[in-house]
């Protein structure tokens, strides 16, 4: 199905894990982002990938990093999980002069 | 000062109103978007606009580049309206990185 997905939609871990949040879209689209979402911040942008092999970081990359070996693919890793990283987590792509499409979420809660 | 701001940050209705959510912005954008997120929901573009006024079904968005304003409207609003509605600009310095706007809470009483 065409789309874009994100992987696992729900997820506990604990503080000083790693975790890794997956991302897929089908349009070949170029850019591609990963944003967080908290109460009373709205979205806050994460990282962002201009293409394949490329990334820079966004507004809050702190303890995140990110790879984009495959256009298609955008997966986002907490290398060491802290409390302050609970959020909800939306990966987007977008194809310029075209909407931007956002994945469904995934719920992360580091405990 | 943001560069995108929304106003009103929270809007009631009752049903069967017309709505107007606006969205100013203070750079240069090659493009505006409206989102859509219902509360516990995923994310939904609902327009992208570089000029003029776009319209699907109940929904209106129009922009105005040259007073760097854009409005969403929703004519004979209903329940499932109710949501937080996103402005976003993609500037023309940002190399395709959304700026978003704070969001307009809605809701829509019957």
């Amino acid at each position: 199905d065409a789309g874009i997905t994100q992987s696992p939609r729900y997820k506990i871990t604990e503080t000083g894990r790693q975790v890794t949040l997956m991302c897929h879209q089908t349009w070949s689209h170029s850019y591609m982002f990963w944003y967080r979402q908290d109460l009373g911040h709205g979205l806050r942008l994460i990282y962002y990938s201009a293409a394949a092999d490329i990334t820079d970081k966004g507004e809050v990359p702190d303890g995140y990093v990110v790879s984009r070996s495959k256009t298609e693919n955008f997966p986002l890793t907490l290398e060491s999980a802290t409390r302050s990283q609970t959020s909800v987590y939306f990966c987007a792509s977008f194809e310029r002069g075209y909407e931007q499409y956002f994945g469904p979420g995934t719920r992360l809660t580091v405990t | 000062k943001n560069e995108v701001e929304q106003s009103p940050q929270n809007l009631t209705a009752q049903e069967g109103e017309f709505i107007t959510i606006n969205c100013s912005y203070s750079v240069g954008i090659s493009a505006l978007h409206w989102l859509q997120q219902h509360p516990g929901g995923g994310i939904v573009s609902l327009f992208m606009l570089s000029s003029g006024k776009k319209k699907h079904g109940r929904l209106i968005a129009t922009i105005n580049i040259q007073e760097k304003h854009s409005s969403l409207h929703i004519t004979a609003s209903h329940p499932r309206d109710s949501a937080v509605y996103i402005c976003a600009v993609d500037k023309e310095t940002s190399g395709s990185r959304l700026t978003f706007g704070e969001g307009t809470q809605l809701t829509v009483n019957p």
